[in-house]
C-alpha cells in the first residue's frame, strides 16, 4: 500500500462542474502539497498546507490532520484545468512522497 | 530568468555512458531538490540540499547516482554507467527554506 493514495485516478467532467480530488496518507506529515502537471510536463505548486483550508481563485484545498486526508476542489471547472493533479506529503526532513496523480479532463 | 532552469532539456545516451544534468535554482533559494518521473510512474524523490547542511541522499536509487551543489547555487546530478531503466524525466525544484517548491521544466533522459 502506497503511503499516499489519490482518488480518483482519472476524472472526466463537463465545463462548469464542481470537481473534487481526494488524497489520503498513512504517515505523519509536516505539510501537504497539491501540484498541477500540465500536458507538456511542467509542474506548478498549487498549495502547501498543514492545517485548515486555503483558497486561490477557483481552487480550494482542505486538510484534516486527524483523518489524514486532504481534498482539492475546483469550482466552475474549465477545459484549461485539464491536467494531472498530484498530492505530495512532506515527511522526514524535506523529502516529498508523491501520490500517483489524478488525470483530470474537462470537456467543453 | 526568474524561474528554475535545467539543461539539457533532452538527452539521449547509450547504455554505459555517464551523463550530467544541470539545475539552476531561483536566486536566493536555499533549498534544492532533485526528483525523477519514469514513464507512466509517479514522481520520486532523489536528493535534497539545504544551505550548507549535509544533503539528504536517501532517495538515490543506486551508487551510480550522485549530485553536488556548488556555492549553494547550481546543482549537477550525475548518473554513471547509465542503464535503460534510468530513462526518465529528471526534475529539479528550489525553495526558500522549506516553503513552496518551484519546479524546473525537467530533463528528458533516454538511455538506448
Amino acid at each position: 500500500k502506497n503511503e499516499v493514495e489519490q482518488s480518483p485516478q482519472n476524472l472526466t467532467a463537463q465545463e462548469g462542474e464542481f470537481i473534487t480530488i481526494n488524497c489520503s496518507y498513512s504517515v505523519g506529515i509536516s505539510a501537504l502539497h497539491w501540484l498541477q502537471q500540465h500536458p507538456g510536463g511542467g509542474i506548478v505548486s498549487l498549495f502547501m498546507l498543514s492545517s485548515g483550508k486555503k483558497k486561490h481563485g477557483r481552487l480550494i484545498a482542505t486538510i484534516n490532520i486527524q483523518e489524514k486526508h486532504s481534498s482539492l476542489h475546483i469550482t466552475a471547472s474549465h477545459p484549461r484545468d485539464s491536467a494531472v493533479y498530484i498530492c505530495a506529503v512532506k515527511t522526514s526532513g524535506s523529502r516529498l512522497t508523491f501520490g500517483e496523480g489524478t488525470q483530470l479532463t474537462v470537456n467543453p | 530568468g526568474a524561474g528554475v532552469s535545467q539543461s539539457p532539456s533532452n538527452k539521449v545516451t547509450e547504455k554505459g555512458k555517464d551523463v550530467e544534468l544541470r539545475c539552476d535554482p531561483i536566486s536566493g533559494h536555499t533549498a534544492l531538490y532533485w526528483y525523477r518521473q519514469s514513464l507512466g510512474q509517479g514522481l520520486e524523490f532523489l536528493i535534497y540540499f539545504q544551505g550548507n547542511s549535509a544533503p539528504d541522499k536517501s532517495g538515490l536509487p543506486s551508487d551510480r547516482f550522485s549530485a553536488e551543489r556548488t556555492g549553494g547555487s547550481v546543482s549537477t546530478l550525475t548518473i554513471q554507467r547509465t542503464q535503460q531503466e534510468d530513462s526518465a524525466v529528471y526534475l529539479c525544484a528550489s525553495s526558500f527554506r522549506q516553503e513552496t517548491q518551484y519546479f524546473g521544466p525537467g530533463t528528458r533522459l533516454l538511455v538506448l
